[in-house]
C-alpha cells in the first residue's frame, strides 16, 4: 500500500459539466475524508466517512456535491452542474479509526478547472 | 465551532536561524493539534503533532508546544534549512474527529 491515491491528478471541465473523483485510502484507515484546498488557503472539509458510513458533512457544501463510499474502501466525490467557483484542489485523505483523533494521510488531490 | 487562528501568514528566516509559528483555537474539548507542511505543488503531510494530556513534544529540529489555559499551540523550528521552505499548517480536532484547519504560514528559508 503506497498511501492514498487519487484520480484523476487534473481534470478541466466545461461549466455545467459533472464531474467525478475517485479516492483510494489506505486500506487500514477506516476513516475518509475530502477536502477543498484555493490557492493561499488551509482545506476546507467536504465531508467525512466512517466505513461506508457519511458521518459529517459541511454546511457550506451545495447540494450540487456529493459523495460515496460503498463497501467502505474506496470513496467517490460528484460535482454536479460545475461553476467556476469549484475551481480548486480537491484532496482525500485517511486516518484510522478508534477513540483517538489521528492525524492525516492526505492524496495527491484532483486539481479542478472549471472553464 | 472550532476556530483556529495562525501567525505569521509569511515568515522570511536566514539558514540556520529558528522560526516559529502560533496557533490559537477557540474549543475547548479540542484534544489533538497536528501540524502539516505543503510544499509547492505536493500534498500537505503531517510533520509533528501533541495531544491534550502533553505540553510538549520534540523530534528532532522541531518541536511543538501547547498551553491549554490560553488554547494556543506553537511550532518551531530550529537550525532552519533551505528545505525547511514551504506552507505550514496548524490545526486543531475534538470528539468530531474533524480538525479545523489554520490559514497557513509561508515559511521562506533564505540560504
Amino acid at each position: 500500500d503506497t498511501g492514498v491515491s487519487q484520480d484523476p491528478r487534473h481534470k478541466i471541465t466545461k461549466r455545467g459539466q459533472n464531474v467525478t473523483f475517485r479516492c483510494d485510502p489506505i486500506s487500514e484507515h477506516n476513516r475518509l475524508y475530502w477536502y477543498r484546498q484555493t490557492l493561499g488557503q488551509g482545506p476546507e472539509f467536504l465531508t467525512y466517512f466512517q466505513n461506508e458510513a457519511q458521518l459529517e458533512k459541511s454546511r457550506l457544501l451545495s447540494d450540487r456535491f456529493s459523495a460515496e463510499r460503498p463497501k467502505g474502501s474506496f470513496s467517490t466525490l460528484e460535482i454536479q452542474r460545475t461553476e467556476q467557483g469549484d475551481s480548486a484542489m480537491y484532496l482525500c485523505a485517511s486516518s484510522p479509526s478508534g477513540t483517538l483523533n489521528y492525524g492525516y494521510t492526505f492524496g495527491s488531490g484532483t486539481r479542478l478547472t472549471v472553464v | 465551532g472550532e476556530n483556529v487562528e495562525q501567525h505569521p501568514s509569511t515568515l522570511s528566516v536566514q539558514e540556520g536561524d529558528s522560526a516559529v509559528i502560533k496557533c490559537t483555537y477557540s474549543d475547548s474539548a479540542s484534544n489533538y493539534f497536528p501540524w502539516y507542511k505543503q510544499e509547492l505543488g505536493k500534498r500537505p503531510q503531517l510533520i509533528i503533532d501533541i495531544r491534550s494530556n502533553v505540553g510538549e513534544k520534540k523530534d528532532q529540529r522541531i518541536a511543538v508546544t501547547l498551553n491549554k489555559t490560553a488554547k494556543h499551540f506553537s511550532l518551531h523550528i530550529t537550525e532552519t534549512q533551505p528545505e525547511d521552505s514551504a506552507v505550514y499548517f496548524c490545526a486543531a480536532q475534538g470528539g468530531s474527529y474533524i480538525p479545523t484547519f489554520g490559514r497557513g504560514t509561508s515559511l521562506i528559508v533564505h540560504p
